[in-house]
Formats: structure tokens, sequence, C-alpha cells
């Protein structure tokens, strides 16, 4: 089966700059999606078709893409912005919906 | 405002089964399709399920294909999910999620916990 494939954590110093990875052989030609979850929370959508980012999301949140790895960045990183990320898009078989494993997110 | 509301869940013996509901408000319902996204407790997200705006297209992982059935009525403003034969691995908080324009979920519930256990 399909697999979208983050790095399990990441940390930061607040004010940094965080990059978070996701890598799929179907990338080039899907689109990617991006979730912030906190603790307790339902996930948001923060960027959508690989860098376009919804209204209500910080500026500080980019998305960009290349080949078959796509990177949400995190500019000038805020304690507020610590959470799991993970990423979505679709395979090329149809099943629309395929979730990376997720990123933790740790602001130092 | 969009609000999707969950219910349905519980605790469940394994072979069970469960009917989970989802009310939706705050948009035309019938203009979108909706998904059923579960977590596993300390886990990440996984998608279960699809439904598009007419019913017309449905899909399913493959680790629910065969026991679950995903179905709306647009009437209600509802999405449901049939749970058949449920396993411990079913455990987990299910999401239902509203389908963007743009691809991907724009909006999610806040989730019902179901939890498959003798």
């Amino acid at each position: 089966s399909y697999e979208l494939t983050q790095p399990p954590s990441v940390s930061v110093s607040p004010g940094q700059t965080a990059r978070i990875t996701c890598s799929g052989d179907a990338l080039p030609k899907q689109y990617a999606y991006w979730y912030q979850q906190k603790p307790g929370q339902a996930p948001v959508l923060v960027i959508y078709k690989d860098s376009e980012r919804p209204s209500g999301i910080p500026e500080r949140f980019s998305g960009s893409s290349s080949g078959t790895t796509v990177t949400l960045t995190i500019s000038g990183v805020q304690a507020e912005d610590e959470a799991d990320y993970y990423c979505q898009s679709a395979d090329s078989s149809g099943t629309p919906a395929v979730f990376g494993g997720g990123t933790q997110l740790t602001v130092l | 405002e969009v609000q999707l509301v969950e219910s349905g869940g519980g605790l469940v013996q394994p072979g069970r089964s469960l009917r989970l509901s989802c009310a939706a408000s705050g948009f035309t319902f019938d203009d979108y399709a909706m998904h059923w996204v579960r977590q596993a407790p300390g886990k990440g997200l996984e998608w279960v399920s699809g439904i598009s705006w007419n019913s017309g297209s449905i899909g399913y992982a493959d680790s629910v294909k065969g026991r679950f059935t995903i179905s709306r009525d647009n009437a209600k403003n509802s999405l449901y999910l049939q749970m058949n034969s449920l396993r411990a691995e079913d455990t987990a908080l299910y999401y239902c999620a509203k389908e963007s324009v743009a691809g991907g979920f724009d909006y999610w519930g806040q989730g019902t916990l179901v939890t498959v256990s003798s």
C-alpha cells in the first residue's frame, strides 16, 4: 500500500525556521495537504494543494513541493506551533486519502 | 459556522456492530464529499472511508473494506458509518471530516470514541 514518510520529530528554538518533510512516490502527480493537531484537539488544515494557505492560517506557515518530497515550513516558530503535523495526499490507484505518520514539532 | 458533531461511539465487544453518525450544519451539506478518519490512541491519522456528494462514489481503506459501510442522508444533513465485525484494532477516535473543493479536509468534528474490547 502507498506510504507517505515523515520524520517522527523535529525540534527548533523559538524564532527559528522549522521544516517538516513528507516523501511519497505519487507526490509529483498528487497534491499534498498539511494538518496541525494539538493534544486533545481535532486536526486543522494549514496548507492545501502543496502551497496554498487557508484563510486564518498565519503567514509563517508555507508549503513547497519538489519531486517526490513536499515540505511544510514554519518561519519564526512560536511556542503555540508546538503540535503534531501530518501530510496527506492521494495515491495513484484511487485511494483518496493517505496520511503520513506524523511529525511531532517541539519548540525548545 | 461549520459544525460537524459525531455521535454513536462507545464500548463494544469484538465481533459486534456499531453505527456512527455525524450531524452537519453551517454549510450546504449536499454540495460536498464527506469522510471518516480515525486515530487510534497515541497513534496517527488513518483515512477510513469517503462518500461523494450524491453517494455515487464511495471508497474504503483496505483495513475496513467488507466490514464498514458509509452512507449519507442529504435531507437530514447527516453522515453515517455502519461498523460490523469490529476488532480490537478498530479502537480509535473517529472523526467526521468535510472535503474541501480544493481537496483535503477543511473541517473536522471533535470525534467519537470507539472502544472494542471484551
